[in-house]
């Protein structure tokens, strides 16, 4: 089992659907979530960064973490076209380098 | 003014040959990074190096090498490609330690080995 499970669609959602996103984790080190979003032919950029258990909100994006089920969630409410992207959940345990999952590639259509 | 920046975006190369890619980060991170993402998206870690402390992935084979300079640099040195090398590399930036907000990615490299 790898340690970041990540269901890497495609997605295809039309304009202002709310988007949900999922990782799962095997790995209770993980102390700390964040999610990416990568447009086509560009790098990472980070989007939410959370630690602890509960929703975070930042606009349109929601970043929820479940740690007891270890699962970790981004919801895009009133979704655009110009989010369609890949979303790459990330995880850190200790002083060790992030580890990702393998990306949900979204398409919101207009 | 960029963040981490990496060169060269596009590289085209034949098998066997020895080439090398650069990324410069100017946030005064401490810590650097090297992923390789496959054509699958998937990101995976190859190194990390701050000032004193080198870390390999295992699976990284010895034909990869990392090499610092100076705190705001750390290039990506691959001896005798291999077809199989061909992805896009991506350099990151943080502070150290745990829980630090999140990595800085350059915009990545593009290797093609023909």
């Amino acid at each position: 089992q790898k340690e970041v499970e990540q269901d890497p669609g495609p997605l295809s959602v039309p304009e202002g659907a709310i988007v949900s996103l999922n990782c799962t984790y095997s790995n209770s080190a993980f102390q700390y979530f964040m999610w990416y979003r990568q447009y086509s032919r560009k790098g990472p950029e980070l989007l939410m960064y959370t630690y602890s258990s509960g929703n975070k909100e930042d606009g349109r994006f929601t970043a929820q973490v479940d740690k007891s089920s270890k699962y970790i969630s981004l919801f895009i409410r009133d979704s655009q076209p110009s989010d369609s992207a890949t979303y790459l959940c990330a995880m850190e345990k200790g002083n060790t380098p992030l580890v990702f999952g393998k990306g949900t590639r979204l398409s919101v259509i207009a | 003014d960029t963040a981490v920046s990496q060169t060269p975006k596009y590289l085209v190369t034949q098998m066997g040959n020895d080439k090398s890619i650069k990324c410069e980060q100017n946030l005064g991170h401490d810590t650097m990074y090297w992923y390789k993402q496959d054509s699958k998206k998937f990101l995976k870690i190859m190194f990390s190096y701050n000032n004193k402390e080198l870390i390999i992935n295992e699976t990284v084979p010895n034909r990869f090498s990392p090499k610092s300079p100076d705190k705001a640099h750390l290039n990506l040195h691959i001896n005798s490609l291999e077809l199989g090398d061909s992805a896009v590399y991506f350099c990151a930036s943080s502070l150290p330690g745990q829980g630090a907000g999140g990595y800085t990615f350059g915009s990545g490299t593009r290797l093609t080995v023909v």
